[in-house]
């Protein structure tokens, strides 16, 4: 069973930078799918950031992609995030999550555009 | 890129059906069936539901399903009951090879 968790500082000051990590299990990453974050402010809306392959394929929300830096590390089987020059707009719930593509008898499309495996989100702040 | 648009509430009895809209363009909903619709009741991570504008995953009841006309995709749920209350967003592929999500509708249950 693949599952996803998130982990990240919780509270980061004004202009600074929000790392976060999320470790897989149950799933090899470098064995294919795409990984990604998504967000949530508070009694918001859900928003795509980034979405990555392991080869080193990558995908951004063009509102964040001055900011944002997403990569994989094999070898620990971990989805990182990186996001500069923070402020109050970027308090949220962050997940990461699978994201797919579908398949129909044997032939798969391109794009893997749905997130079908999701953490349970890590809640970071942004406030001096 | 401008979020898909969604009711921001729906309600519907036990039992009942209710349909949720979902508008975007032809650049998203519009132009691919990389339609997709999550779930997430308070407090907890979305779950995916619908993909490919009306494929279930394995374990999600047939009372959900998904279409889509144009440039509006629709996901209905028949058989209303209590544990259905949650959040639903809708996404889409777009043309510039991003996702997009709706801004979400609450669906209660009377």
């Amino acid at each position: 069973q693949v599952q996803l968790q998130e982990s990240g500082p919780g509270l980061v000051k004004p202009s600074e930078t929000l790392s976060l990590s999320c470790s897989v299990s149950g799933y090899s990453i470098n064995t294919g799918y795409y990984w990604g974050w998504i967000r949530q402010p508070p009694g918001k809306g859900l928003e795509w950031i980034a979405s990555m392959y392991h080869s080193g394929t990558t995908y951004y929300n063009p509102s964040l992609k001055s900011r944002v830096t997403i990569s994989v590390d094999t070898s620990e089987n971990q989805l990182s995030l990186n996001l500069n020059s923070v402020t109050a707009a970027d308090t949220a719930v962050y997940y990461c999550a699978r994201l797919s593509r579908y398949c129909s008898r044997g032939s798969c499309d391109t794009y893997h555009y749905f997130m079908d495996v999701w953490g349970k989100g890590t809640t970071v702040s942004v406030s001096s | 890129q401008s979020a898909l648009t969604q009711p921001p509430s729906v309600s519907g009895s036990p039992g009942q059906s209710v349909t949720i809209s979902c508008t975007g363009s032809s650049s998203d909903v519009g132009g691919y069936k990389r339609v997709s619709w999550y779930q997430q009741p308070p407090g907890t991570a979305p779950k995916l539901m619908i993909y490919e504008v009306s494929s279930r995953p394995s374990g999600v009841p047939d009372r959900f399903s998904g279409s889509k006309s144009g440039n509006t995709a629709s996901l209905t749920i028949s058989g209303l009951q209590a544990e259905d209350e949650a959040h639903y967003y809708c996404s889409s592929y777009t043309s510039s090879n991003t996702i997009i999500f709706g801004g979400g509708t609450k669906l209660t249950v009377l």
